[in-house]
């Protein structure tokens, strides 16, 4: 069965405070995977795609590194303002999103 | 571009009314895709269209209906609501899954309340 999860649910850092967040997915086949941060009340925002074990891609103070089984959201010296939810989703054979439940990231000043 | 617009943002519904959540994209996408977001969970696939007048069920589609007569527009319908069905409706667009960039543009939200 295809499926995605998140860890940990939820994050509190200071300001400054580097960390990574993690998801891990059973996918049959990987199309792509996504990276989404969604502040509260609002729709989900794109951040980067990774297709390809190896691969990496960096905004900001975000990098997304990818694996066969898993990716991973660095956060590097992380401000108040990157509080938010990050969501995960992959993109199996069948076209269908599967969207892990999310890491809740407190940033605290 | 407005991007995916949703309406209406709040609604409250009273057990076995029924009614149409709207939502329109403009950057000419293939892929359309209505979910719905409960707390602790992650989003959960609805029904998903490619194309005008093709659409599909996703994880969760009972209880709702959806038609895909052009390409801007992907109506959800609610047929009886149900208590629930109380949850937070995302409408999504995308070009064509494993065609280039195929990241999804989300709409604002309709918050639904089934009382």
């Amino acid at each position: 069965e295809d499926q995605v999860t998140q860890s940990p649910e939820a994050l509190r850092l200071q300001e400054g405070e580097s960390s990574s967040l993690n998801c891990s997915y059973t996918v049959s086949g990987l199309r792509g995977l996504f990276w989404y941060r969604q502040d509260p009340g609002k729709g989900p925002e794109f951040l980067f795609t990774l297709y390809s074990a190896g691969e990496e891609k960096e905004k900001e103070r975000l990098k997304a590194t990818l694996t066969k089984k898993e990716s991973f959201l660095h956060i590097t010296a992380p401000k108040p303002e990157d509080s938010a939810t990050y969501l995960c989703a992959v993109y199996p054979l069948n076209y269908q999103l599967i969207w892990g439940a999310g890491t809740k990231l407190i940033i605290k000043p | 571009n407005a991007g995916v617009t949703q309406t209406p943002k709040f609604q409250v519904l009273k057990t076995g009314q029924s009614m149409t959540l709207q939502c329109a994209q403009d950057m000419n996408h293939e892929y359309m895709s209505w979910y719905r977001q409960d707390p602790g969970m992650g989003l959960r696939l609805i029904h998903y269209s490619v194309g005008a007048g093709i659409t599909d069920q996703g994880e969760v589609p009972n209880g709702y209906n959806v038609s895909r007569s052009t390409t801007e527009d992907f109506p959800l319908r609610l047929l009886s609501a149900a208590p629930s069905q109380t949850s937070v409706y995302f409408c999504a667009s995308s070009y064509f899954p494993g065609q280039g960039e195929s990241e999804q543009f989300f709409g604002p939200g309709t918050r639904l309340t089934v009382l």
